[in-house]
């Protein structure tokens, strides 16, 4: 079955430290991808979306992700954490050929930023 | 611009009791409306998502339902809440072929 695969539940940096979410799907065919940001009792926000233009991809809050084929990966970086980033963060994708109107979400991670 | 409302925001029923969340979006028409439950290290399960009006469709077998009464309301139901219902709920909308969604704030529903 395709899925998305996050690894690491909790990732825990130190604030000023480089910020890597991993995220890996499976699928033969490149799908969207999605990451998106929750804080403590919010909805989600999205952060950033892949769609097959650009491979490194820009988002909101200074973070990016990079589409790696060959690698099936679409993590998300960020160069400094900030202790605003304290959130779970979770990886989606649709899939080409499946339903219009379904994500799939990865099982989140959550990042914690000591001061 | 569009915004999405749920209520309540927090929940607490006792086991076999009814249950009534409702969602309403504004700002837009004919969306597309999404009901996920999150449980703590699960991630988000679609439960039930709707293209328009009392058209609904279901993911997963479970002691729930879902209605849309009107273009922008969709409300998740339950006639007897068993304590596996407990969770973090969220509704959700988006347009066209759904590329991206947006959520509500949430409701934490605990059922003791």
């Amino acid at each position: 079955a395709q899925s998305v695969t996050q690894l690491g539940s909790h990732v825990s940096v130190s604030e000023g430290a480089l910020v890597l979410l991993r995220c890996n799907y499976s699928s033969s065919v490149p799908p969207y991808l999605f990451w998106y940001v929750q804080y403590p009792n919010q909805g989600l926000q999205l952060l950033l979306k892949y769609t097959s233009a650009a491979t490194l991809v820009k988002g909101i809050n200074g973070f990016e992700a990079e589409f790696k084929k060959s690698e099936t990966s679409f993590h998300l970086t960020k160069p400094s954490a900030h202790m605003s980033d304290a959130a779970e963060y979770f990886c989606a994708v649709k899939y080409p050929g499946g339903s219009n109107y379904k994500l799939t979400f990865g099982k989140g991670t959550l990042l914690t930023v000591n001061p | 611009s569009q915004t999405i409302h749920q209520w309540p925001a927090t929940l607490v029923q006792p086991v076999g009791s009814p249950l009534s969340l409702e969602c309403t979006v504004e700002g837009t028409s004919n969306p597309n409306l999404y009901w996920y439950r999150q449980a703590a290290g699960r991630g988000l399960q679609l439960l039930f998502y709707s293209v328009g009006i009392g058209q609904i469709s279901s993911e997963v077998p479970q002691n729930l339902s879902a209605s849309r009464p009107q273009d922008r309301q969709f409300i998740l139901s339950s006639k007897k809440l068993l304590l596996s219902d407990s969770g973090f709920y969220l509704c959700a909308w988006s347009v066209g072929g759904g590329d991206i969604q947006y959520f509500g704030a949430g409701t934490r529903l605990s059922v003791l």
